[in-house]
Formats: C-alpha cells, structure tokens, sequence
C-alpha cells in the first residue's frame, strides 16, 4: 500500500520564521505535489514535481518554494511565513500517466500567529 | 484560468435518502477523478472516468462524465453515515489536476 508521510502533523510558526513542511513517499513515484485546502476553495495546487530537481509552479505559489533532491521526497519551504499562509498543507504523489490517481499524505495543518 | 465548480458545497440529508454532487468545468477534461475525504482525513482516490459518456458504478455509487467531458456527477443512492465526508471531483486538463470546491455531505440518522 502507498504511503506518503508529511512530518509533522501539526505546527505553530510565528510571523516571518522560515518554514520547511516535508514529505516522502515509499512508491517510486515520479510525481509529487503540495497543495493547500481552505474552506470554500478546496484543494489548490501549490507547486509540482515531476522529477528530480524539477519543478512547476502551480496556481498558488507566491510565497512558497520547494525543494526536490531526492525522489522519495518533496519539501514546501515558506520563506517569510504570513498569517494568510495559516492552512491544511496536504502532499501527493503518484505515477507520471496522467491518469495515475494522487495518493495523499494525512496533511499539515499550519497555524502562523 | 481552469476551474472547476462543483454544487452544491453542504448537503444535509436523512439516512436513506440519495444525494448527488455535480462537476462543471471550463474546458474540456482529459479525464475526471473523484475522491472522499472523512473528517479528519485526507482525500481518497474512488474512481476515475475516461471516456465520454462513461457511467461507473461502485456498489451505492454511480459516477457520470458527461459527452463533452466538461461536467460529472456523483450519485449515491441510499445514503448511510459511512457516507459522511467531502466528496471531490478532480478534472484533468494539460499536464495538471483542478480540483472542484467539494461537496460536504451530513447523514442525519
């Protein structure tokens, strides 16, 4: 069975700290994703990967980078974090056929004060 | 931009009733995925729809893309409180997913 694995399931950040949320798979997929889930907006796509030290900005990344060395693993960087970047960050992966299905990770629900 | 709307967002109904959440996107869909996400939970891939016209059925659930392959319905018949969650679509256009707002469904017992 695939399992993602976000690091932290919950976390508390003040205002401007540097913020790294991790996330590794155990499936040799070669997709990996980062999105956040408000209430109202559903899921939005942050930022993607589709290989190793590869990445595509998504519909939402003003104020996030990412970081892909490994396969197993894609990471969420919040360079400054802002109270609006309070949220549920969730992670998936899956396989490069486009109609592979996303496998996600349990989330990470970030509160910045 | 790619959007995906999907109606209603809350739906509160009795156990044993049926309920359908509806897909509509902008543009047209490579293909269309959906998943279930309890309260607490992450999402969970249930089915994916390919073809144009495609119904699937999943025991109480039936699953719809339409002909134009903008638009998709869920349909669960006879609901129970296992069913309680957020239901989303999930439509594939280029190379990403654009997922729908969901839809938040209440069993009542």
């Amino acid at each position: 069975d695939v399992k993602v694995t976000q690091s932290s399931r919950y976390l508390v950040k003040r205002t401007g700290e540097k913020v790294f949320l991790e996330c590794v798979q155990d499936m040799d997929h070669e997709n990996m994703f980062w999105y956040r889930q408000d209430p109202g907006l559903g899921l939005r796509l942050i930022y993607f990967s589709y290989d190793v030290k590869m990445k595509e900005k998504g519909d939402i990344p003003e104020g996030y980078s990412v970081s892909r060395e490994k396969k197993e693993r894609f990471s969420l960087i919040l360079e400054s974090a802002s109270t609006n970047q309070t949220s549920m960050y969730l992670c998936a992966s899956s396989f490069s056929e486009g109609n592979s299905p996303l496998h996600f990770g349990n989330g990470t629900r970030l509160t910045v004060t | 931009g790619q959007q995906v709307m999907q109606i209603p967002q809350y739906q509160h109904v009795q156990e044993g009733e049926d309920f359908t959440t509806y897909c509509n996107s902008s543009t047209t869909l490579s293909n269309i995925q959906w998943y279930k996400q309890r309260p607490g939970g992450h999402p969970v891939f249930l089915i994916q729809l390919v073809k144009s016209g495609e119904v699937k059925k999943q025991k109480r659930l039936t699953f719809q893309f339409g002909e134009a392959k903008k638009n998709s319905s869920l349909h669960i018949t006879a609901t129970q409180t296992t069913d309680v969650g957020t239901y989303f679509c999930a439509g594939l256009a280029g190379n990403q997913f654009y997922f729908g707002t969901g839809t938040s469904l209440t069993v009542i017992p």
